[in-house]
């Protein structure tokens, strides 16, 4: 099946450091998606890449998918104590019979040291 | 509305006991999904609903039962669990179950279940 990895497990940067978290998949994805799970929290959808090589940004967040869309990296520049949390990627594949499933990497844990 | 709620928010009960959890959504979402959470893990999919009907079974123990009586609702019942089930659960709706449609799902706060 499919498998979605995700690095590092844990980052605790300096406030105003830059972080970063990688996702790979063993398959082609359809399209990619990030979450992000504030401690004690629900995961909230943040953006979704479809496209091959396709870069989008969010304010100080930028995400890119890779060109054979099996890499995706989300990329937090200057962070603040507001970003701490979770942050998933989330693969979605063709699961057979017209349906899809997503799968979710094991997330990337973000301390901000103030 | 662009919000999903779950009831309730934690429950506490034995391996004998018979109970179930909510799941409303008013979004018009055709796909709704129950996740199970254990700690520092990712959310793992339990089961999915595509315009009412099951799509998505992900092997999960018999003791699980969904059930989704009409578009805005989803359970899921609960009988003779393990101290092992006991997660955080969540369910989710998006639009549909299309991937190369714009599919974000939306995420209810979750019950925190605990199995004595």
């Amino acid at each position: 099946g499919q498998q979605v990895m995700q690095i590092p497990q844990y980052q605790h940067v300096q406030e105003g450091e830059d972080f970063t978290t990688y996702c790979n998949s063993s398959t082609t994805l359809s399209n990619i998606q990030w979450y992000k799970q504030r401690p004690g929290g629900h995961p909230v959808f943040l953006i979704q890449l479809v496209k091959s090589g396709e870069v989008k940004k969010q304010k100080r967040l930028t995400f890119q998918f890779g060109e054979a869309k099996k890499n995706s990296s989300l990329h937090i520049t200057a962070t603040q104590t507001t970003d701490v949390g979770t942050y998933f990627c989330a693969g979605y594949q063709y699961s057979g019979a017209g349906s899809y499933q997503l799968t979710f990497g094991k997330g990337t844990k973000l301390s901000v040291i103030p | 509305d662009t919000e999903v709620t779950q009831t309730p928010k934690h429950l506490v009960m034995g391996m004998t006991n018979k109970k179930s959890l909510k799941c409303e959504q008013h979004m018009g979402h055709r796909a709704m999904y129950w996740y199970k959470q254990k700690a520092k893990k990712p959310p793992e999919l339990m089961f999915v609903y595509s315009y009412e009907k099951l799509s998505i079974n992900e092997s999960v123990p018999s003791r699980f039962s969904p059930e989704c009586p009409n578009s805005s609702l989803l359970n899921l019942h609960l009988h003779a669990l393990q101290p092992e089930d006991s997660a955080l659960y969540l369910c989710a709706s998006s639009q549909d179950q299309g991937g190369s449609s714009y599919n974000e799902q939306f995420f209810g706060p979750g019950t925190r279940l605990t199995v004595l």
